[in-house]
């Protein structure tokens, strides 16, 4: 199974700063078709999961363009360009290149100082 | 829009059985692959299972193959697990996820999920 470690697992940011989060796969991500498949998810306080980013770098409808995503083969990283209150919760990676499974990250918890 | 409405859950012994249920609207169920993600309390996310939009296909986690069956009824626009032989590791929030084959163009939790239903296995 592909692995997915996630770094910080803990992001203190002030309101207005940027913030990073990065994820490492154990093995390439880029599938046969050459798209490869690693998404982004935010999970508030309370609430489901939602994703943000999907294919790497593509937003999903309504999420706002301060979030956003890059990277390849197995390092990538989800950037908030300034954090607003309501970004607070745990950040997850998933891969949905080789599977089954699909892995997701232990988590990134972010937190306003 | 969207809505996917999960039930079934509560507590239930080690080795018992219960089954999940999963009423979608909003989409064309029988279109879409649709996946059981879980989340033990304070714990990650962990993938679970998936069924092909035609039902012909499912897949599992390791940690519950053998144990856990997935299935749909398109009649009923509902998704369903059934849990075996639970363990007390299976204790979890239980969400269906819709697949976006159509967004991403390949199979994967999409954007769409249910608020969840909590499975508590203890004696």
């Amino acid at each position: 199974d592909v692995v997915m470690t996630q770094y910080p697992l803990s992001l203190p940011v002030s309101l207005g700063q940027p913030a990073s989060v990065s994820c490492r796969s154990s093995e390439s991500l880029v599938f046969t078709d050459g798209n490869t498949y690693l998404s982004w998810f935010h999970q508030r306080p309370g609430q489901s999961p939602r994703r943000l980013i999907y294919k790497v770098s593509n937003r999903d409808s309504g999420v706002p363009d301060r979030f956003s995503g890059s990277g390849s083969g197995t390092d990538f990283t989800l950037t908030i360009s300034s954090v607003e209150a309501e970004d607070v919760g745990v950040y997850y990676c998933m891969q949905g290149t080789h599977w089954p499974p699909y892995t997701f990250g232990q988590g990134t918890k972010l937190e306003i100082k | 829009q969207v809505q996917l409405v999960e039930s079934g859950g509560g507590v239930i012994q080690p080795g018992k059985s219960l089954r999940l249920s999963c009423v979608v609207s909003g989409f064309i169920f029988k279109n879409y692959a649709m996946h059981w993600v879980r989340q033990a309390p304070g714990k990650g996310l962990e993938w679970v299972a998936v069924i092909s939009y035609d039902g012909n296909n499912q897949f599992y986690a390791d940690s519950v193959r053998g144990r856990f069956t997935i299935s749909r009824d398109d009649s009923k626009n509902t998704l369903s697990l059934q849990m075996s032989s639970l363990r007390p590791q299976d204790t979890a929030v239980y969400h269906c996820v819709k697949d976006d084959y159509d967004i991403s163009g390949r199979n994967t939790p999409g954007n769409s999920w249910g608020q969840g239903t909590l499975v508590t296995v203890s004696s």
